[in-house]
């Protein structure tokens, strides 16, 4: 149980285009998703925090105009990545918490490329 | 959520236990210790987590000190898939807070 898909597993764009990245709880509810992005060699960066039907909370620094998040339904939320830059380029993970559970549960990640 | 602190990078044999340290000087009494790995460009698995307890399951086992000021994950038959970075969370018990990642400690498993 406690499964999270993430669709694409990898893509690559051109500069300048937009992307969205699917993320979806499979066998249970997600109240709560967030959203990581990682670059090579280094840890996973909090990237937002968002719960269904309400507005994504964005960590500092994050461009929310640029990386545009939707947490519409119990089983899916989207990242879209708008104008991408080279970069931009980096493993994007998503993760999935359902009620009042402190677990997390994690996609097997996204891997976007800005040519 | 208190601070932690790992070594970056471990050695072990094949065969032989892993065990990976983690100090968090600065938990309070609600802060869990949550353990995960990542394993190359995939997303992280969920280890084991505790609180004041010593810890097991089917991956591994959790050591917390009495002062729970510091951990030691052990995997008692290490393989070459345990080869990963194994992140150690402190973390609030209130079940909204988001898992905050620090470097981690990168494990090698060699034959």
């Amino acid at each position: 149980g406690a499964v999270v898909s993430q669709h694409p597993s990898w893509v690559i764009c051109k500069s300048g285009t937009s992307v969205k990245i699917e993320c979806r709880s499979l066998d249970f509810q997600a109240t709560t998703m967030f959203w990581y992005r990682q670059f090579p060699k280094q840890s996973l960066m909090l990237m937002a925090t968002s719960n269904e039907g309400s507005k994504a909370t964005y960590e500092q620094g994050v461009e929310k105009d640029k990386f545009l998040i939707n947490h519409a339904s119990l089983t899916l939320s989207t990242l879209t990545v708008t104008s991408a830059h080279p970069e931009d380029s980096s493993f994007y993970i998503c993760s999935a918490r359902t009620g009042g559970t402190r677990e997390q549960y994690f996609g097997p990640g996204t891997r976007l490329t800005v040519t | 959520d208190a601070k932690t602190t790992q070594p970056p990078s471990m050695d072990c044999a094949e065969g032989r236990a892993a065990n990976l340290p983690c100090n968090h000087s600065t938990i309070s009494g609600n802060e869990y210790v949550y353990w995960y790995r990542q394993i190359h460009s995939q997303g992280p698995q969920y280890i084991i987590h505790g609180l004041k307890n010593n810890e097991t399951n089917e991956m591994a086992s959790l050591i917390i000190t009495e002062d729970r000021k510091s951990s030691t994950l052990i995997l008692p038959h290490a393989t070459l898939r345990d080869t990963a970075v194994y992140y150690c969370i402190v973390r609030s018990a209130q079940a909204g807070t988001a898992l905050i990642f620090g470097k981690g400690t990168t494990l090698s498993v060699s034959s």
